[in-house]
């Protein structure tokens, strides 16, 4: 297993298309999260899965934006009828368990310009 | 809610120069603390983590000291590579089992050491 891996690493599309993105985390690990990076700024918390179920979602999270993870494993980011200010690196990070429950392991994120 | 303030950068230095970047912290709880690095087109990674008061992280020839008098957690190196170069980030997370692992960041650093 080499980490965390995450499809497209770049995306560009046109203000009102719709864009899927996919993150494949660490095998076994239970807890997923989605994180988006704006430039100079930190990641910023979106939402994040424990096997199947999605447990919070941030309200920067808003209706266009929605997220999957159907058997637990691979999760998907999808944002419908993009904006400009959806322009951001979009951070995928999985979590396992024990010792290590707190700490995780980001992959190299996907970044989405919106034209 | 958490919040966590860095040091306003960027921070320019010499090969072999004391580096300092500051971290504070406001936490509901008593969070884990970390800091994490981000190279140049590349993902987050996990630089050092304290897990309660006192402990010292420490990896690469970083240090940072859990300070709960002072909620801070400063990171440290002796002597800087030109290698070190790149955004560094001040994050903490919840430690209770619901929300392990949801991470609050600081804004980055931006370290660039000149030859």
């Amino acid at each position: 297993d080499t980490g965390v891996s995450q499809n497209p690493r770049h995306k560009i599309t046109k203000r009102g298309q719709n864009v899927t993105f996919r993150c494949d985390p660490i095998s076994e690990h239970n807890r997923l999260y989605w994180y988006r990076q704006t430039l100079g700024q930190g990641p910023e918390f979106l939402t994040y899965f424990q096997n199947e179920a999605q447990l919070e979602k941030s309200r920067l999270l808003s209706d266009r934006f929605s997220a999957e993870r159907p058997k637990g494993s691979f999760s998907t980011l999808e944002i419908q009828r993009t904006e400009q200010g959806d322009s951001a690196m979009y951070l995928c990070a999985s979590i396992g368990g024990g010792s290590t429950r707190n700490e995780q392991f980001f992959g190299p994120g996907t970044r989405l310009t919106v034209l | 809610g958490n919040s966590v303030t860095q040091m306003e950068g960027p921070v320019t230095l010499s090969e072999e120069a004391f580096l300092t970047i500051n971290c504070t912290y406001t936490a509901t709880g008593y969070p884990s603390l970390f800091w994490y690095v981000q190279y140049p087109g590349e993902g987050l990674q996990l630089l050092l983590k304290a897990t309660k008061a006192d402990d010292k992280g420490s990896n690469k020839g970083f240090e940072a000291t859990y300070r709960k008098e002072t909620t801070s957690f400063h990171l440290e190196k002796g002597s800087v590579q030109v290698s070190d170069s790149a955004v560094y980030f001040c994050a903490l997370s919840d430690r209770g089992d619901t929300n392990a692992g949801k991470s609050t960041f600081g804004d980055g650093t931006t370290l660039t050491v000149k030859p």
